[in-house]
């Protein structure tokens, strides 16, 4: 089983609706991250949470360190949101490498 | 947040060659890493670039066919060496600022025939 899991691997949705992308993760960790790719390849980071909400534009991020989980919020998506959301965190012990998620395939359809 | 540049951006080399790939930050960071994406994988750690020392490798990733260098705190640099189509993926620097995550670089992009 990965330390880290993402769900949905894919979503398609139409413009405008709320998104929704989930992260499990199975070890301690000192942060988790959202980073968002676009089909260049090149890596944008979304947002480094270690508890609570952050909420940036129209992305949201919460994570909850008991149920080791994090969410990340799309409202009001738009064709321009269409990329890969990648979760990953920090482990406590690890010098602050990352473990990554699988990332979610993200389609925003006009 | 650090900024990030990695040359060259894509390259598409033959098989049997090797390819040096830069990355270069703004601001002086404690920690570089070099990581690998191959199609439809996530992100793998291939290795903790050390300034002035020998890189850390993961299991599975060995210095003869990474070579990597960091001369400074700002500068580093991953080799593919002895390239096959297995190695056609996407690289990527990440650092670790003063202050914490730094973020990453826009990636190499390599194809080999």
């Amino acid at each position: 089983k990965n330390e880290v899991e993402q769900s949905p691997q894919n979503l398609t949705a139409q413009e405008g609706e709320f998104i929704t992308i989930n992260c499990s993760y199975s070890v301690g960790i000192s942060a988790l991250h959202w980073l968002q790719q676009h089909p260049g390849g090149g890596i944008v980071s979304l947002f480094m949470l270690s508890s609570g909400k952050k909420k940036h534009g129209r992305l949201i991020a919460t994570i909850n360190i008991q149920e080791k989980h994090s969410s990340l919020h799309i409202t009001a998506s738009h064709p321009r949101d269409s990329a890969v959301y990648i979760c990953a965190v920090a482990r406590l012990q690890g010098a602050q490498k990352l473990v990554f998620g699988q990332g979610t395939r993200l389609t925003i359809n006009p | 947040s650090a900024v990030i540049s990695q040359k060259p951006s894509r390259d598409i080399c033959q098989r049997g060659t090797s390819l040096t790939i830069q990355c270069q930050v703004d601001s002086q960071v404690t920690m570089m890493f070099w990581y690998r994406q191959q199609p439809g994988q996530s992100l793998t750690l291939i290795a903790t670039a050390n300034q002035g020392s020998e890189a850390t490798y993961e299991s599975g990733f060995v210095i003869d066919k990474f070579p990597i260098s960091r001369p400074n705190l700002t500068f580093s640099t991953l080799t593919v060496s002895n390239m096959s189509p297995e190695d056609s993926s996407i690289y990527l620097c990440s650092v670790v600022g003063l202050a914490g995550p730094g973020g990453f670089g826009p990636g190499t992009r390599l194809t080999v025939l």
